[in-house]
């Protein structure tokens, strides 16, 4: 079945910082992927989506990169605000699926002043 | 900025009762999803529901479950009998497309659901 692991439950970066945040999944079909942010009480907020004949897509402040070969997705934020403080989810989307989408566990952000 | 919204945010509710969580998709949205997330757990999809009916649904969507858009404005999550591990927060989303050509999900705030 599908999985999806986070090399690093927890990033602690510095404000100004840039911050990378790792995601790898295990159905090689996956052909959509999105990336949530979720501050704490509240619901997942879109943050950049990428589909699988891309290896690269940059958003404002924010470069998603897709390494099919290894399975492996990465969030980079530039100039990390204390406002990006939350958990980041990648949410694959599984070939034989069209509507559903796969959340990890996520990794917790903290933004030090 | 449109949103998705839900109500009510929190619901204590006695285990055996039904309870019905209430969202309101954006307004142009056609595909509309629920997902839940037990504290401390990750998001999980629960269903998918497009053109009046369900699209897919996870093994988590027994019997107990249902979905119902009235009108053509609410989107529910009905729970027949609550239990314990349904406590959760449930979330509801809509998206403009769906399918193959799939764009991104919006999310509302949630709901807490309290089973006692």
């Amino acid at each position: 079945g599908e999985s999806v692991g986070l090399h690093l439950p927890t990033l602690s970066v510095q404000e100004g910082d840039n911050s990378i945040i790792n995601c790898a999944y295990s159905n090689s079909a996956s052909d959509y992927f999105i990336w949530y942010k979720q501050e704490s009480g509240k619901g997942p907020q879109f943050i950049i989506d990428i589909r699988s004949n891309m290896d690269k897509r940059q958003g404002q402040r924010v470069t998603v990169l897709l390494n099919k070969t290894v399975k492996h997705l990465s969030l980079q934020i530039a100039a990390t605000q204390p406002g990006d403080s939350a958990v980041y989810f990648c949410a694959p989307r599984p070939m034989d699926s069209s509507y559903k989408l796969i959340f990890g566990s996520g990794t917790r952000l903290l933004v030090r002043p | 900025e449109p949103e998705v919204t839900q109500t009510p945010s929190h619901q204590v509710t006695q285990m055996g009762q039904e309870v019905i969580l209430r969202c309101v998709p954006i307004s142009n949205h056609l595909y509309f999803y629920w997902y839940r997330q037990i504290l401390g757990q990750k998001v999980e999809f629960l269903v998918s529901f497009y053109n009046n009916e369900i699209s897919e649904k996870s093994e988590i969507f027994d019997d107990q479950f249902s979905v119902e858009r009235p009108d053509g404005s609410n989107f529910t999550l009905k729970i027949r009998s609550t239990k314990l591990e349904d406590s959760a927060m449930y979330f509801c989303a809509s998206s403009a497309q769906g399918g193959r050509t799939n764009t991104e999900a919006f999310f509302g705030q949630g709901t807490r659901l309290t089973v006692v």
